[in-house]
């Protein structure tokens, strides 16, 4: 168990519709990322965020957002979903605020999210 | 560009040595970290190599080479337990890359 905690673990959904999944970090951890996986483009940085702030950005959608509230649980929402939407979501955190060092990184166990 | 590559499959006898590579473009390097991931589990961090040479823990090292933009896991007596996904990732320019992982397949 790596403290990392993450609800739903399943979603299904339909598309055009819109979804909020949650994470709640490691105890004392201030930076929350989030993370996509899917069988054809494996594990995707969408965002990060560090203690409230939005810190740095991959490849994350425009119907894609997130925030990181002041009691450091971040939500991932994700709207107009589409097929493609499909996968694994995954948040981690760690307790530094910067990606560029080799902070280990604890996920949580993931969301499921499946639209119809 | 900072994409890393690294083989899809790679099937080795239980009991044996396996090296995963991992080779990755120059551009923003800072380092390199390895993530297991087993079936319908979560990534969990296994080392990060920040200067070439080799890091060990237990079972498992890791290697950097960076003149050669080259790395590798390499995990010793291999057990069942160890079947599951490699990744590779390196922090770039405000993200973290993965590589699309190699299945390590254990023959018994």
């Amino acid at each position: 168990d790596s403290g990392v905690t993450q609800t739903p673990k399943h979603l299904i959904t339909a598309t055009g519709q819109r979804v909020t999944l949650r994470c709640s970090p490691r105890s004392g951890d201030l930076s929350v990322y989030w993370y996509q996986q899917s069988l054809d483009q494996g594990l995707q940085f969408l965002i990060q965020y560090y203690n409230g702030e939005e810190r740095a950005k991959g490849n994350i959608l425009e119907r894609f957002s997130a925030q990181q509230f002041p009691d450091l649980h971040s939500e991932l929402n994700l709207s107009s979903l589409e097929l493609g939407d499909s996968a694994l979501y995954f948040c981690a955190s760690s307790g530094d605020s910067y990606l560029m060092n080799h902070n280990e990184q604890f996920f949580g166990p993931g969301t499921r999210l499946t639209v119809l | 560009g900072q994409s890393l590559e690294q083989p899809s499959e790679v099937t080795a006898v239980e009991g044996a040595i396996v090296q995963i590579n991992c080779t990755y473009q120059t551009s923003g390097f800072y380092g390199l970290s390895w993530y297991q991931q087993h079936d319908g589990g979560a990534p969990t961090f296994l080392s990060y190599n920040g200067l070439d040479g080799l890091e060990e823990t237990g079972r498992f090292s890791s290697f950097l080479s960076r003149s050669d933009s080259y790395g590798y896991l390499l995990l010793q007596e291999l057990q069942m337990k160890d079947s599951a996904s490699y990744f590779c990732a390196r922090p770039g320019d405000d993200k973290i890359i993965f590589g699309k992982g190699t299945r390590l397949h254990i023959l018994p």
